[in-house]
């Protein structure tokens, strides 16, 4: 089975302030992290994924596969930041390919 | 084109209606997608269609009867549903299934009396 596990349900930071939403997991094979991020009344949309290695708005995830982690990083946190942020992982082959979300971490960046 | 379009955006509907989601998407993804998701809380995934067939249907209620007419289009027929089903329906695409980014609709908020 799948799982990902986001430890912090709120994280509140002062803008320029370094940020990391922690994201863990849980898959016996080769996985694919994704970070998802879901302004206010926006709809949900892909961050960043491992295996592109992109910086993406500053953000940045390295896939720890001995601490089986994936958290989010970025150096200055943004007002326009704030916004819901999801792991996901993505098994291989057959029906572990399904997108497992963790349940997801609001960051708020105050002024 | 490169979004995911959904409608309606908000449906109220009593337990004894029938009612349609539609969504659409012309990327030229062969995968699509529902899910379900309550305030607060992240997607669940409910059905995956693979071009054109069901693949994946996470033990969702009959009630709930997904239908891909066309490798552009995804419905989801709701019948007799419960005020538990209220929530925001989420369709999504992608290039084939795997491993691939999911693009994301806006949501039909679904409200059941």
């Amino acid at each position: 089975a799948q799982r990902v596990t986001q430890p912090e349900k709120l994280l509140s930071v002062f803008k320029g302030a370094p940020v990391e939403l922690k994201c863990n997991y849980s898959y016996s094979g080769s996985p694919e992290l994704f970070w998802y991020v879901q302004y206010s009344r926006q709809r949900l949309q892909l961050l960043l994924r491992h295996i592109s290695r992109e910086s993406i708005k500053g953000f940045t995830a390295d896939l720890n596969k001995g601490e089986t982690s994936f958290h989010l990083k970025k150096p200055f946190a943004q007002e326009e930041d704030s916004a819901m942020y999801y792991c996901a992982l993505s098994g291989a082959g057959g029906s572990n390919y399904k997108l497992t979300f963790g349940k997801g971490t609001l960051l708020t960046v105050n002024p | 084109d490169t979004e995911v379009t959904q409608t309606p955006k908000h449906l109220v509907m009593g337990m004894t209606n029938k009612k349609s989601l539609k969504c659409e998407q012309h990327m030229g993804h062969r995968a699509m997608y529902w899910y379900k998701q309550k305030a607060k809380k992240p997607p669940e995934l409910m059905f995956v269609y693979s071009y054109e067939k069901l693949s994946i249907n996470e033990s969702v209620p009959s009630r709930f009867s997904p239908e891909c007419p066309n490798s552009s289009l995804l419905n989801l027929h709701l019948h007799a549903l419960q005020p538990e089903d209220s929530a925001l329906y989420l369709c999504a695409s992608s290039q084939e299934t795997g491993r691939d980014e999911q693009f994301f609709g806006p949501g039909t908020r679904l409200t059941v009396l």
